[in-house]
């Protein structure tokens, strides 16, 4: 059964500050892994999906890269800022079912 | 397109009672999801549908969950009768997808109380 790990579960960090949140999953065989973004009270957004063939993928600040033989994501965001504080989810989707499994999901506060 | 809606997006009932939750997806989308947010256990998948047809249902609880989309552009998630653990927040979720996994757009989410 996949299990998927983000840590820290909260990070407080000032604006403008370059930051990394991380994600672990444990079986390698994944089909593609998305990260996402949750404001309080809503749903989420899809940032960024990569698929299992991918090293990495960038959409504006935000860069994700994927190392599936370690069983580790990363999502880097450049130069953050007060709109950035939200909650980021990974989801990992296997290759047999397809279904995604989430993390628990880092709560990011950016300080103005 | 107006993305994936949800109604009600709030509901308050009593234990026992029947809940349904409702959701649109995006129009041409071939992938629908039902997923369930708590603080303890995180986000869930339920179910989801592929061409209307329910393909793994593994995630539901158990029988007083059921889920139902008669066509593509409508899907039911409906407990009967609620229990004050149902208490979550409930995400409809679509995709475009030729296959499994691709990007998933969620819509705002039911938020449910069960007393």
């Amino acid at each position: 059964k996949q299990e998927v790990t983000q840590i820290p579960a909260a990070l407080s960090v000032p604006e403008g500050e370059n930051l990394v949140l991380n994600c672990s999953f444990t079986d390698s065989a994944i089909y593609n892994l998305q990260w996402f973004r949750q404001d309080p009270g809503k749903g989420l957004t899809s940032l960024l999906l990569i698929q299992s063939s991918q090293r990495e993928q960038t959409s504006g600040r935000l860069n994700a890269s994927l190392d599936k033989s370690s069983g580790r994501s990363t999502l880097y965001i450049a130069a953050s800022q007060p709109g950035d504080s939200a909650t980021y989810l990974c989801a990992v989707a296997g290759t047999n079912a397809g279904k995604s499994t989430f993390g628990d999901g880092t709560t990011l506060t950016v300080k103005p | 397109d107006a993305g994936v809606i949800q109604s009600p997006r709030h509901e308050v009932t009593e234990m026992g009672q029947e809940v349904t939750l409702r959701c649109k997806p995006i129009s041409g989308h071939d992938y629908l999801f039902w997923y369930r947010q708590t603080m303890m256990r995180g986000l869930e998948l339920l179910i989801y549908f592929n061409n209307n047809v329910p393909i793994d249902d593994s995630g539901m609880p158990e029988d007083r969950f059921s889920a139902k989309m008669p066509n593509a552009s409508f899907s039911t998630l409906k407990i009967q009768p609620s229990e004050p653990r149902d208490s979550a927040v409930y995400f409809c979720a679509s995709s475009p997808g030729a296959w499994e996994g691709e990007t998933q757009y969620f819509g705002p989410g039911t938020r449910l109380l069960v007393l």
